[in-house]
Parts: structure tokens; sequence; C-alpha cells
């Protein structure tokens, strides 16, 4: 088992829909889940980051986070054109964790939002 | 602030070959990390520093990689001799605070590609 998995995808979304993206970590140890956003050719960009249950919001994204389940998710409002990328789900584990600090990625979600 | 600066931007080497792999963080980041990202196998964690002293190298592949961070400013990852399956994006990221709760702020990357 992965220990970030994420759906590869494409995932295609019309211009002005909701896109969801998901995310599953393995370790329970996990503490700290961000979402970076990759354009093709260019580096990760951190556009969210959450460490407690629930909502996190900002603009048109949302963050979400589920500890029990083991999920966090993004949600991007009216989706543009420009959101088209691939979204990486990051997690870290807390301290006196064997892997503590380490930042580990899941494969990243592409996203398509067509006009 | 430049943000954090790495060099070359893009290297093209033959097998057996040394390549060396430049990076400046941001001013005042204590942490630095050094991953690589494939299609295969996405985005890696090679190795971290903190306050110039190696953490976690657990992700450096074989003895053939080598990290140094000489001072706060500078960092350097050494692939000797290079293989074609070396061949990726090399991505250095600095931060400001401890992890777990910290940002990581990604370089814009090194394409390498060995012959």
């Amino acid at each position: 088992q992965k220990e970030v998995e994420q759906n590869s995808g494409p995932l295609s979304v019309p211009e002005g829909a909701i896109a969801s993206l998901n995310c599953t970590y393995s370790d329970r140890g996990s503490q700290s889940f961000f979402w970076y956003r990759q354009y093709s050719g260019k580096s990760p960009e951190l556009i969210m980051f959450i460490y407690s249950n629930g909502d996190k919001e900002d603009g048109r994204f949302t963050a979400q986070l589920n500890k029990a389940s083991q999920y966090v998710s993004l949600l991007i409002r009216d989706s543009q054109p420009s959101d088209s990328a691939t979204y990486l789900c990051a997690v870290k584990v807390g301290a006196g964790g064997t892997s503590y600090g380490k930042l580990t990625f899941g494969q990243g979600t592409i996203l398509t939002v067509h006009p | 602030d430049a943000g954090v600066i790495q060099s070359p931007r893009h290297e093209v080497t033959e097998m057996g070959q040394e390549v060396t792999l430049r990076c400046k963080p941001i001013s005042g980041h204590d942490y630095l990390f050094w991953y690589r990202q494939t299609m295969m196998r996405g985005l890696e964690l090679l190795i971290y520093f903190n306050n110039n002293v190696p953490i976690d190298d657990s992700g450096m592949p074989e003895d053939r990689f080598s990290a140094k961070m000489p001072n706060a400013s500078f960092s350097t990852l050494k692939i000797q001799p290079s293989e074609p399956r070396d061949s990726a994006v090399y991505f250095c990221a600095s931060s400001l605070l401890a992890p777990p709760l910290d940002t990581q702020y990604f370089g814009p990357g090194t394409r390498l590609t060995v012959l």
C-alpha cells in the first residue's frame, strides 16, 4: 500500500464547476497535510495546508481533513481553465514517528478544466 | 525575496560522467530538501538538512549520490558516476519552520538527462 494515494485522473470538469480532488494516507501519525499545484514543466507550488479536522477555506479553494478516515480532499469552486494542472497531496508525520519531518507526496491528480 | 535558486536549469551528460546540481535556499530558511521527480516514481525526497546538518538521507538511492551543505546559503547534490536511470527533474526546496508544521518552497528544478 502506498503511503499517500491519489487518483491519477485525468479529472475533467467544465469551466465554472466544482473540482473535487481526493487523497488517502496510511500513517495514522500524520499531522500535517498539504496541497501543491504543479503546472507542466514547473515546480510544485503550495496552495493549501490543513492541520485540524474539518474544512479550511481560502478563496475558491477548500481543504477538508478527516483523520479518522485518513482522508484529505481539495475542492476548487468555479473552476477556471487556468486551474488545469497536476495537484499533489503531501503528508507529514508528527514528532516521534520514524519518518519525522519527511514530506511524502502522492502521485498527483491531473485536472483539466475545459471551457 | 528571489526564492529558491537552482543551477543549472538543464543538464545533459553522458553515462559515467560526474554531475553536480546546486541550490541556494531562501535567505533565513534553516531547512533544505532535495527531491527527484520522474513519471514513474513521482516526487521523492532524497535528503534534507537542518542548519546545514543532514537529518535524513534514507531516500538517497545509492552511493553514487551524495549531498553537502557547506553553509546556510548553498547546497550541492552530486551524482558520480551518472547513469541513464538518473534522468529526472531534481528539485531543491527550503523552509523556515521546523517540521511537521513547515511550508516548503520549491526551486525551479534542474532537468537532468543522462545519455
